[in-house]
């Protein structure tokens, strides 16, 4: 499958810190796109990242990818509460009409 | 703009039951998507349609049937409804192909089947 995997499964951090979380996958890619789910909520598109391309920033988010790991990592910086949330990975391979998510992060911002 | 809408927001089925879900976008967008979420696994697409009239199976299709006879609605039917189909399932639109480009997404529906 070329479904994403993201690493780690659950963070927990104070308001203010940074939070990482990382992004891996096994084929080639034409982009990657990063999503926000809040709990009992739809997804929310944060930023998608081209393979050509190997940074993007969108406020707090910066997101990095390498595509001879094949990974990608997502930065929030100075998290605050309402970052409480799950956040995806999905892949678009090449030739395919599919985007294929990964099975989330869930970060937790402590007030 | 109420964006991407869906109908209803929760349903128990019995097994063997048929439903219809709705979706309902008021973006103009001509790419709409099908997924259900199951719990420890990410999202995967079951159809998706990439204008008014036509249709296309994702990677969970089978079980399902959608129709797209407005652009603005897509519509995701179970036949015969079976336990393993309890889960969550979202719609979503995209005005270029959302493999490339940003997909919407509505809030959910949390669908059981006992």
């Amino acid at each position: 499958s070329q479904q994403g995997e993201e690493d780690p499964q659950a963070l927990s951090i104070q308001e203010g810190e940074n939070a990482t979380m990382n992004c891996s996958y096994k084929t080639s890619i034409n982009n990657l796109q990063w999503y926000r789910q809040n709990s009992g909520r739809g997804l929310v598109h944060l930023i998608l990242i081209r393979s050509n391309e190997r940074e993007k920033h969108s406020g707090r988010l910066r997101v990095t990818l390498d595509t001879s790991k094949k990974s990608s990592s997502l930065l929030i910086t100075a998290s605050r509460a309402a970052d409480t949330a799950s956040y995806f990975c999905a892949t678009a391979k090449t030739g395919a009409n599919n985007l294929f998510f990964g099975t989330g992060t869930r970060l937790t911002v402590i007030p | 703009n109420a964006g991407v809408t869906q109908t209803p927001k929760f349903r128990v089925l019995k097994t063997g039951q048929s439903m219809t879900l709705l979706c309902a976008q008021d973006m103009n967008h001509e790419y709409m998507y099908w997924y259900r979420q199951d719990p420890g696994m990410g999202l995967r697409l079951i159809h998706y349609s990439v204008g008014e009239g036509t249709t296309a199976k994702g990677e969970v299709p089978d079980g399902y049937n959608v129709s797209r006879l407005k652009k603005q609605n897509f519509l995701l039917g179970l036949e015969s409804a079976a336990p393993s189909q309890t889960s969550v399932y979202f719609c979503a639109s995209s005005y270029r192909r959302g493999w490339d480009y940003e997909q919407y997404f509505g809030p959910g529906t949390r669908l059981t089947v006992t």
